[in-house]
């Protein structure tokens, strides 16, 4: 089967740092991604990763060990426009690029 | 605006009625995703086109759902006979096959979505 466990919902404060988790077991696995969605919009692309390691972009970083299924997304400096769900999506091998979501991590960031 | 559009943005219906949602993917991509979007759940995948071919399906998408990309580029999802359970967030995305370091990136960039209703 395939599976995407990720936090239901998170809190953290301005300007400090947060680290979602994802685990995920899936039939195949052709890279990880990290989009973030605001409220009744459209999931934007953060973050991609299909070898081992840390890959940075500014605040935010992301992290994939392959062979525990696991990443984590990481937001630094947190901003009061970070407050979004944050979703964990897995491309699966041998088929056509289609992503499997996890449920998302709702992040609220207050003062 | 060059990104993914859908329209409309949102559609209120009765049960059984039939309605369609169109999507116009970013010009030069060529792959095109549909993903149904649930409250407090992530996108579920319904179905892919590569250019005009419709490569893959989704079990979830029953006999009442049907897909077209007639020319390889705009798209449309439609729903026959509606029922209360058909409402969601409809996602459209495109990507483009694009080699990073190697190795495949294909980031998928999504449109708006269409919110629907059923009553």
């Amino acid at each position: 089967g395939q599976n995407i466990d990720q936090p239901t919902e998170m809190t953290a404060t301005e300007g400090a740092i947060v680290q979602i988790n994802c685990t995920y077991q899936t039939s195949g696995f052709n890279g990880l991604f990290w989009y973030q969605q605001h409220a009744g919009e459209a999931p934007t692309f953060l973050s991609y990763n299909v070898l081992d390691g840390l890959e940075e972009k500014g605040r935010f970083s992301s992290f994939l060990s392959r062979s525990k299924g696991y990443s984590y997304l990481l937001l630094k400096e947190l901003q009061m426009k970070d407050s979004a769900s944050y979703l964990c999506a897995v491309r699966g091998s041998g088929g056509y690029n289609k992503l499997i979501f996890g449920a998302g991590t709702r992040l609220a960031v207050h003062p | 605006d060059t990104g993914v559009s859908q329209n409309p943005r949102h559609k209120i219906t009765k049960r059984g009625q039939n309605v369609t949602f169109r999507c116009d993917p970013i010009s030069e991509h060529n792959r095109l995703y549909w993903y149904r979007q649930t409250l407090g759940q992530g996108p579920e995948f319904l179905t892919y086109f590569q250019n005009e071919a419709q490569l893959e399906k989704s079990r979830l998408l029953s006999d009442r759902f049907s897909a077209e990309r007639p020319k390889g580029s705009f798209s449309t999802l439609e729903i026959q006979r509606t029922e209360q359970g058909d409402s969601a967030m409809y996602l459209c995305a495109s990507s483009l096959r694009v080699a990073k370091t190697g190795a495949i990136y294909n980031e998928q960039f999504f449109g708006p979505g269409t919110r629907l209703t059923v009553l």
